[in-house]
């Protein structure tokens, strides 16, 4: 089966650098990879994903980066601010109503004020 | 995005007693509905696969008996924690797929029992 790669486990910034946390997968076969931000005590929410026939994928501060070749898919956050403080999880799916998507292990980031 | 919704937020019970949770999604019908269950600094450890109409398929080791899984509708999924006792105290928390696997989640269900 899948297995997805995440890190690092705990990435520590200053407010206003930029955080990368990156994932890598097994199957070659899958082509969608969600990023999600979990704030303590809520649900994981979607904040990010790249479909494999697109290389890269921004929005605002955020950005994802897929690397099919090596099989790794980056997040990309830019002028980081406290409120980015959460818990990040990659996964890796491929498409049609059978596949179950594989999550990473999750990265805790901190940013400082 | 689509909304789910998970009801309740937060539940105390008693050992022994069975509890009830619901996943709702708002504004979308969802064929398929994932169970989770997540510890402390832990990641999303995946309990069930629910698909409307037909039986759940659990992950192994996950006990069926005692998580009752059903998805009677095109919006709902309920998961039911039966004969609870402490160590299934947990966050667990439902996610609908929409389409191309894009997957939604709820905002969890704390489960604590004394």
């Amino acid at each position: 089966g899948e297995n997805v790669e995440q890190h690092p486990s705990t990435l520590s910034v200053q407010e206003g650098d930029s955080a990368v946390i990156k994932c890598t997968y097994s199957d070659s076969a899958s082509n969608y990879f969600p990023w999600y931000k979990q704030e303590l005590g809520k649900g994981p929410q979607l904040i990010i994903d790249i479909r494999s026939n697109v290389g890269e994928k921004k929005d605002q501060r955020i950005a994802v980066t897929l690397n099919k070749t090596a099989k790794h898919f980056s997040l990309h956050i830019t002028e980081t601010q406290p409120e980015d403080s959460a818990v990040y999880f990659c996964a890796s799916s491929r498409s049609g109503g059978s596949y179950i998507p594989t999550f990473g292990r999750g990265t805790s980031l901190i940013v400082h004020p | 995005g689509a909304v789910v919704s998970q009801h309740p937020s937060w539940v105390i019970c008693k050992s022994g007693t069975s509890v009830k949770i619901e996943c709702r999604s708002l504004d979308f019908q969802a064929t398929t509905m994932f169970w989770y269950r997540q510890f402390p600094k832990q990641s999303l450890m995946l309990m069930a696969t629910s698909n409307e109409g037909s039986k759940a398929t659990y992950e192994q080791g996950v006990e069926k008996d005692k998580f009752l899984i059903n998805h009677a509708s095109l919006t709902l999924s309920t998961l039911t924690v039966t004969s609870a006792h402490p160590e299934d105290s947990s966050f667990y928390i439902c996610s609908a797929r929409v389409s191309y696997n894009e997957q939604f989640f709820g905002p969890g269900t704390r489960l604590t029992v004394l």
